[in-house]
């Protein structure tokens, strides 16, 4: 059964930084494609940024280029999204979710259940 | 930047009833559109790809259609789960972009 579950959310400073993590299993990680999906409360889906399988090309949202940075570890079967100069608009619900195919950018059939970042003073 | 426009916002109907939700694209994206649906406090889940293929475990009661700007996600006979938000969602140009989604909303 693939399973996706993110963790380190919480509330953060503006300026600030967290680091989200997305742990997989159920799945061969290294062979698919990720992607980190935003959803700010009562809004609708964001996408964020995406790695291809082995982490050789990062894709990202224009808002967030420079300040976030996707990243992997096959050897222990997660993603990772680093936020830094976190605004209040970053405030939202943080969905990983894993390709369906090898392509990067192929639509996404497992999503994790969030984890959410508040970026408040 | 490719911009998906969905219509209608809200979508008031019964159970039983055929429900028909619009995506329209900025610039031509192929066939390269998925469905999502999101029940209230859940993760959003595949329902079609490539716009007119069920994902894995999807019900034969959705259907899809479309290419290159127009597309179509059709419900034949709404279940009381499928009371929800749909999404549309590129995936030909990066950024991969998401429409605003459809509410469908029990009448």
């Amino acid at each position: 059964e693939v399973q996706l579950l993110e963790s380190g959310g919480g509330l953060v400073q503006p300026g600030g930084s967290l680091r989200l993590s997305c742990a997989a299993s159920g799945f061969t990680f290294s062979s698919y494609g990720m992607t980190w999906v935003r959803q700010a409360p009562g809004k609708g889906l964001e996408w964020v940024s995406s790695t291809s399988n082995s982490g050789g090309s990062t894709y990202y949202t224009d808002s967030v280029r420079g300040r976030f940075t996707i990243s992997r570890d096959n050897s222990k079967n997660t993603l990772y999204l680093q936020l830094n100069s976190l605004k209040a608009e970053d405030t939202a619900m943080y969905y990983c979710a894993k390709a369906s195919a090898s392509a990067t950018s192929s639509p996404f059939d497992y999503w994790g259940q969030g984890a959410l970042v508040t970026v408040s003073s | 930047e490719i911009v998906l426009t969905q219509s209608p916002a809200t979508l008031s109907l019964s159970p039983g009833e055929r429900a028909t939700l619009s995506c329209r694209a900025s610039q031509g994206v192929n066939s390269n559109l998925a469905w999502y649906r999101q029940k209230a406090g859940q993760a959003p889940r595949l329902l079609m790809y490539d716009a007119s293929n069920r994902a894995a475990g999807i019900p034969a009661r959705f259907s899809g259609s479309g290419s290159g700007t127009d597309f179509t996600l059709t419900i034949s006979s709404l279940e009381p789960e499928d009371f929800a938000v749909y999404y549309c969602q590129q995936r030909n140009n990066w950024p991969l972009t998401f429409g605003g989604g459809t509410k469908v909303e029990i009448k």
